[in-house]
């Protein structure tokens, strides 16, 4: 049973460019979550989705990022127009159960850089 | 507001030696306590997940204690070892809400030396 699987591992992209980070859940997994992870500081929520629907998005910032969970295929999380401060860790975990009832598996997270 | 609060920031101890981390939350209403170990580059790992009427929960060399009364808890480990050598992060989830209501401290770094 494979954990929570993230691609790229590694992104490079140029201020202005477009950022698609995906997460697979854990089998039997429906609930998902993003975090962000800037050097040196902790983990910062952003969206929580389960299956076709955001049920929190009130770590997102307004404009530029995106998040979808389709009922096939795996969670993105899309940032649009990158720019220097985006760069970061951003690591997805997923759950069987309500966050708040159980353990969170974390994926080993995407690391952004923006040149 | 919700916090979780860490210390210390950072630790170095000689590989064998006990070492114990600290959390005090103020995280209202509280449902559990989690701590996790972040290797440096990966993602966190659980080490236990702790109830309001749990008081000490033990995972191997791993002791995770909680007061809920003093709204602190500590993680103890025993005769450390180089792979220990990392960051551990303590998460408290409160009892209504969503993923939002899981308040990360931002983690202990721990450093193993020979």
């Amino acid at each position: 049973n494979a954990g929570v699987m993230q691609n790229p591992r590694h992104l490079v992209r140029r201020r202005g460019q477009e950022a698609r980070l995906r997460c697979s859940p854990m089998k039997g997994h429906s609930h998902v979550y993003w975090y962000r992870q800037l050097p040196e500081e902790g983990l910062k929520f952003m969206v929580y989705l389960q299956k076709e629907n955001i049920i929190d998005e009130s770590g997102m910032p307004k404009e530029r990022f995106s998040a979808e969970f389709p009922k096939e295929g795996p969670s993105i999380l899309r940032i649009q127009q990158v720019v220097r401060g985006d760069s970061a860790a951003y690591f997805c975990a997923s759950s069987p159960n309500k966050p708040n009832t159980g353990e969170l598996f974390f994926g080993e997270g995407s690391r952004l850089t923006v040149l | 507001k919700n916090q979780v609060e860490q210390s210390p920031q950072s630790l170095i101890i000689l590989e064998g030696k006990n070492c114990t981390l600290q959390c005090n939350y103020t995280v209202s209403p509280f449902s559990n306590l989690r701590w996790y170990k972040q290797d440096t580059g990966r993602g966190p790992v659980s080490l236990t997940i702790m109830t309001f009427s749990e008081n000490t929960k033990s995972n191997g060399r791993y002791t995770a204690t909680l007061d809920a009364d003093t709204k602190q808890s500590s993680l103890h480990i025993t005769a450390s070892q180089l792979s220990d050598s990392a960051s551990y992060i303590c998460v408290v989830s409160a009892a209504t809400g969503t993923a939002s209501k899981l308040t990360f401290g931002t983690g202990t770094r721990l450093q193993v030396t020979l």
